[in-house]
């Protein structure tokens, strides 16, 4: 089945505690790219890649860090989470970023206490 | 500055009530603008992109419209099924590149 696969689901941790958030994709997309969801603001952009070795910065990138070493991962790193960083976060995925049509995983939910 | 406008925020409906959602855009030189649907705790689910005025895509019971300053979603005779949150949104260069601005979504209820 042709999906982005998100973990964790749900996670609390603690101001300070770096955290990974894992993204992986089964469909050979070259664009992918993260956001997160906050009531009242919509969904932005944190940080998007446009293939391997190639990211950039979204409307929302401070506090966040990404790579992309491989064409089907685009983990999203909280080197120093904060709590205004809990948010519901989305990694999505395209076939290159003229496409719009992206493929959105289930989800992250992250609370930073 | 780029926006997108969404409304109404929420949307409650009777089975069978016919209605349009809104989503307006201001942004130089449009490039698309796509409709989405997202249930609850899930993520975002691709529907339509629409390109140049006078367009329309349909899927089931949904039908997206564009003009040049805004586009519609017509629902015609939704189902309880059809609750969801609908978002739009519009590619904006921003340094070479695209990011997608999103609205703020309506929420749909549908009651049976």
């Amino acid at each position: 089945e042709a999906q982005v696969t998100q973990n964790p689901r749900y996670l609390i941790t603690v101001t300070g505690k770096k955290l990974t958030v894992t993204c992986s994709q089964n469909m050979n997309h070259e664009y992918m790219s993260w956001y997160r969801q906050d009531p009242g603001l919509g969904l932005r952009q944190i940080y998007y890649s446009m293939n391997v070795e190639v990211t950039d910065k979204g409307d929302v990138p401070e506090g966040y860090k990404v790579s992309r070493k491989e064409k089907r991962n685009f983990p999203l790193i909280l080197e120093s989470p904060s709590p205004n960083q809990t948010s519901l976060y989305f990694c999505a995925s395209s076939l290159s970023q003229g496409s719009y049509g992206y493929t959105f995983g289930s989800g992250t939910r992250l609370t930073v206490v | 500055e780029d926006q997108v406008t969404q409304s109404p925020e929420a949307l409650r409906l009777q089975e069978g009530e016919s209605s349009s959602l809104n989503c307006s855009y201001t942004v130089s030189g449009l490039r698309g603008l796509f409709w989405y649907r997202q249930d609850p705790g899930k993520g975002p689910e691709f529907l339509f992109t629409l390109y140049s005025a006078g367009e329309e895509k349909e899927k089931e019971r949904l039908k997206a419209t564009l003009t040049k300053k805004e586009s519609f979603l017509h629902i015609t005779a939704p189902k309880p099924e059809d609750s969801a949150t609908y978002l739009c949104a519009v590619p904006r260069v921003s340094g070479g590149s695209y990011i997608p601005t999103f609205g703020r979504g309506t929420s749909l209820i549908v009651h049976p």
